[in-house]
């Protein structure tokens, strides 16, 4: 059973647009929600992360949106660069193990 | 990467034969992991480590077998492999911020 289900399962977005990807959970202990980018070859690496007491987390050009009582949410990356291709993997953990989701192969289109 | 290390990075192994993945890390984290990604599927925990010796089953334990015998080495067998576990394996150590993990080993078994 998925525990964390994750979509769309690619992406293409054109230069300068905004990359969406939404997960959804329900497990209410889940206490904590990051997100990974992976680029072929390499293992995936933090990129940004929130915990259930804020709705929002803004680091650079990636925000996270998180829903609580609707168990959702979601990774908007503004002003897409070709740099930004890569695979995104959401995420959610309660306690030391973390349950993944399938993963979002974002092209952005220069 | 952040102190951790696979081993090897690629490797072709025949069906029917045993083979051993090593995790290493430098940082002393007591919890570590085993998952392999394949496409469609994301990441999926095999097993996991809360300590020297102490070990526990992910959600596709099977035909897989782990070891810890120093806090610094976490080692995955196939005790006898099958094409079905042909995959990219990664290893992530818990630092209390998140999941690290390493750069892979891509295994095909022919």
């Amino acid at each position: 059973q998925q525990q964390v289900k994750q979509s769309p399962q690619s992406l293409i977005v054109q230069k300068g647009g905004i990359s969406i990807i939404n997960c959804a959970y329900e497990n209410t202990a889940f206490d904590y929600f990051p997100w990974y980018q992976q680029f072929p070859g390499k293992g995936p690496a933090l990129l940004i992360a929130i915990r259930p007491d804020v709705s929002e987390k803004k680091e650079g050009r990636f925000t996270i949106s998180f829903n609580k009582s609707a168990k959702q949410f979601s990774l908007h990356i503004m002003d897409s660069q070709p740099g930004d291709s890569a695979t995104y993997f959401c995420a959610a953990s309660t306690g030391n193990q973390f349950y993944f989701g399938t993963g979002t192969s974002l092209t952005v289109i220069p | 990467d952040a102190g951790i290390t696979q081993s090897p990075r690629h490797k072709v192994t025949e069906t029917g034969t045993p083979v051993t993945l090593r995790c290493h890390q430098t940082e002393n984290h007591r919890y570590m992991y085993w998952y392999r990604q394949d496409p469609g599927h994301g990441l999926r925990l095999i097993h996991y480590s809360y300590g020297v010796k102490d070990t526990d089953k992910g959600e596709v334990s099977d035909g897989y077998s782990v070891s810890r015998s120093k806090t610094e080495d976490f080692l995955l067998t196939l005790e006898s492999a099958t094409s079905s576990q042909t995959s990219v394996y990664f290893c992530a150590i818990n630092t209390g911020f998140g999941y690290t993990f390493g750069s892979g080993t891509r295994l095909t078994v022919v």
